[in-house]
């Protein structure tokens, strides 16, 4: 079945720092690998979203990595500042008309000062 | 521009009874999702709609159903409601289909 890991356990950055997180997934040929950001209880947010004829994107000081080959996306946040303490899932979604979008579980990052 | 909005903001319900929560896309979108998120869980897909028919739906009873209406809003229903039941229930909508926006909401509390 299709499965989408991200980091389980919680990463923790000095600020300043950049910030990686992982997403791999298995049973998947994804057309779009999209990033959100979700504060506690709040809805997640759309970050940035990436083609499967794509390799990178920028903005500001975020960078998606997407490698098809290795079933693999690196998200990077550069300069990191404790408001970007949240916690971001990935999101894939096939080609067809008709796929939904599912998400990994997320990776909660903590930038302390 | 108004986002997606959602209520109740939160709603407490008995084991048993149903529970109805509604959604309002983003202007001009045609296509809502409805997600599940279970505390300190990731988002598990529950339905999709598009133009008022149900495009795909997730791994869940029967006993969650919906809809969608001609101006684009969205119900999601919940019958015999189970303590596990209890989550965020998240609702997304989308123009391309491919990015979709989050609101913030809805808590359902089964007691």
């Amino acid at each position: 079945s299709q499965k989408i890991e991200q980091n389980s356990e919680a990463l923790n950055i000095q600020e300043g720092k950049t910030a990686t997180l992982t997403c791999n997934y298995t049973n998947y040929s994804p057309a779009y690998l999209q990033w959100y950001r979700q504060d506690p209880g709040r809805g997640p947010v759309f970050l940035l979203l990436i083609r499967e004829n794509e390799k990178e994107k920028r903005k500001e000081r975020l960078k998606v990595t997407f490698d098809t080959t290795l079933k693999q996306s690196l998200f990077h946040i550069t300069a990191s500042q404790p408001a970007d303490s949240a916690t971001y899932l990935c999101a894939l979604k096939g080609g067809s008309s008709a796929s939904k979008i599912i998400f990994g579980s997320g990776t909660r990052l903590s930038i302390r000062p | 521009e108004a986002g997606v909005t959602q209520s109740p903001t939160h709603l407490i319900k008995t084991r048993g009874q149903q529970a109805t929560l509604r959604c309002s896309p983003i202007s001009g979108h045609t296509s809502v999702y409805w997600y599940q998120q279970a505390l300190g869980l990731g988002l598990q897909f529950l339905l999709w709609y598009d133009e008022g028919e149900e495009r795909n739906r997730g791994n869940f009873p029967p006993r969650f159903s919906g809809r969608q209406f001609p101006n684009y809003s969205s119900e999601l229903n919940v019958n015999a409601l189970e303590l596990e039941d209890s989550a965020l229930y998240l609702c997304a909508s989308s123009f391309s289909g491919n990015t979709i926006y989050f609101g913030e909401g809805s808590w359902l509390t089964v007691v």
